[in-house]
């Protein structure tokens, strides 16, 4: 079965940049999503089909997509953006998620 | 409002039943294919099933296959997830949600979410 893998954690200082990554075979070929899960609260789609931002979301976030590797980057990082992010795709049929990454600002 | 409202859930018995309820409001709910993803305490997100807007195709993770069925009623715009022979391992918080498109499989992102409902299968 095919499988997504995020670091467990990344940390950034205010105001810099934090980039989140998600590994997968090929994934480069497949659309990427990406989702922000605040503590307590539902998922939120940040960034779909790989670099798309959905209304309302911070011009800050911002996702690629090449060979091996998609990553969602969030520029000026500020103390609301801290939380889970959840990287999913499509294979076979069934959705698959990442393990997710906690970020801390 | 364009939400997802989430109804039933709660504490049951290993190989009991409990059914979910989904309402959504605020946009043409059979225009889009729907999907239920659970996430167990203190862990990430976990696909169960789904659902495309006419009901004609249906998915299901390994986990639940033949255990689960989903369904959809586009009169009610309502979602449901029946759910049999509990496990402890089906301890977790449910979530319903809404697809960019149409259809079952896709490759899109689910664009909306339910609040979620908390369904604990214990003795």
């Amino acid at each position: 079965s095919y499988e997504l893998t995020q670091p467990l954690s990344v940390s950034v200082a205010l105001g810099q940049t934090a980039r989140i990554s998600c590994g997968g075979y090929n994934i480069g070929s497949k659309n990427v999503h990406w989702y922000q899960q605040r503590p307590g609260q539902a998922p939120v789609m940040v960034i779909y089909r790989g670099s798309n931002r959905p209304s309302g979301i911070p011009e800050r976030f911002s996702g690629s997509n090449s060979g091996n590797t998609a990553t969602l980057t969030i520029s000026r990082a500020q103390v609301g953006d801290e939380g889970d992010y959840y990287c999913q795709v499509w294979d076979s049929r069934t959705v698959v998620f990442g393990g997710g990454t906690k970020l801390t600002v | 409002e364009v939400q997802l409202v989430q109804s039933g859930g709660g504490l049951e018995q290993p190989g009991r039943s409990l059914r979910l309820s989904c309402a959504a409001s605020g946009f043409t709910f059979d225009d889009y294919a729907m999907h239920w993803v659970r996430q167990a305490p203190g862990k990430g997100l976990e696909w169960v099933s789904s659902i495309s807007w006419n009901s004609a195709s249906i998915g299901y993770a390994d986990s639940v296959k033949g255990r689960f069925t989903v369904s959809r009623d586009n009169a009610k715009n309502s979602l449901y997830l029946q759910m049999n022979s509990l496990r402890s391992e089906d301890t977790a918080l449910y979530y319903c949600a809404k697809d960019i498109g149409p259809l079952h499989p896709s490759s899109d992102a689910f664009n909306l979410w339910g609040q979620g409902t908390m369904v604990i299968v214990s003795s």
